[in-house]
């Protein structure tokens, strides 16, 4: 199985802060990979998959970069909706996995 | 607007049976992949299957081959998930997915004596 893994684990932040959040794969796997958002109570929804490609209605301040192992999640100038987990998930091979989270919390 | 409800979760005792459903809306269903990700209570995300979009071919996470089983009904937009001799560890949001890009709001399965 590949393995993510996501940095940090926690990540306190003030509105409109620049914040960046790492994802390692175990192996590669090219740039298929995605990124969502979880905010608390609440489904996930998808913002970023092929790495870098933002789903529609998503705002600009997201952006994603990396291929093969080493991927970052880029909020330009978080937003106060932006409190929340976010994790990675890979769907180059199967399982698919998920990173563990990361969670923006207010500083 | 894509939409996607969960029903069928509850309380079941360990060993027991469920069968999840997912009815779909706002896209053309017959055309997508569906997947189910579960989540434990104050957890991450777990991927748990998902199936092609004739029915032909079916992925599990190794925790639940044998057990689960997914399956859908094109003709009524829906996508299921029959989940045998539960266990503990099953206890858990379970959503229903369009290729991960589109979420439900998930069903709660407790599984406990």
């Amino acid at each position: 199985d590949v393995q993510m893994t996501q940095s940090p684990s926690s990540l306190p932040a003030s509105v409109g802060d620049r914040v960046t959040i790492t994802c390692r794969a175990s192996q590669g796997i090219r740039n298929d990979l995605g990124w969502c958002r979880q905010k608390p109570g609440k489904a996930p929804e998808r913002l970023i998959y092929g790495a870098s490609i933002l789903l529609s209605g998503v705002p600009s301040r997201f952006s994603g970069s990396g291929s093969g192992t080493e991927f970052t999640l880029t909020i330009s100038s978080l937003q106060p909706e932006d409190f929340a987990t976010y994790y990675c998930l890979q769907y180059n091979s199967y399982p698919r996995t998920f990173g563990q989270g990361t969670k923006v919390e207010i500083k | 607007e894509v939409q996607l409800v969960e029903s069928g979760g509850g309380l079941v005792q360990p060993g027991g049976s469920l069968r999840l459903s997912c009815a779909a809306s706002g896209f053309i269903f017959s055309r997508n992949w569906m997947d189910w990700v579960r989540q434990a209570p104050g957890k991450g995300l777990e991927w748990v299957a998902n199936i092609k979009e004739d029915g032909s071919e079916k992925y599990y996470v190794d925790s639940v081959k044998g057990r689960f089983t997914i399956s859908r009904d094109n003709a009524k937009n829906s996508v299921y998930l029959e989940m045998n001799n539960l266990r503990a560890e099953d206890t858990a949001i379970y959503y229903c997915s369009r290729i991960l890009d589109d979420w439900g709001q998930g069903t709660l399965v407790t599984v406990s004596s």
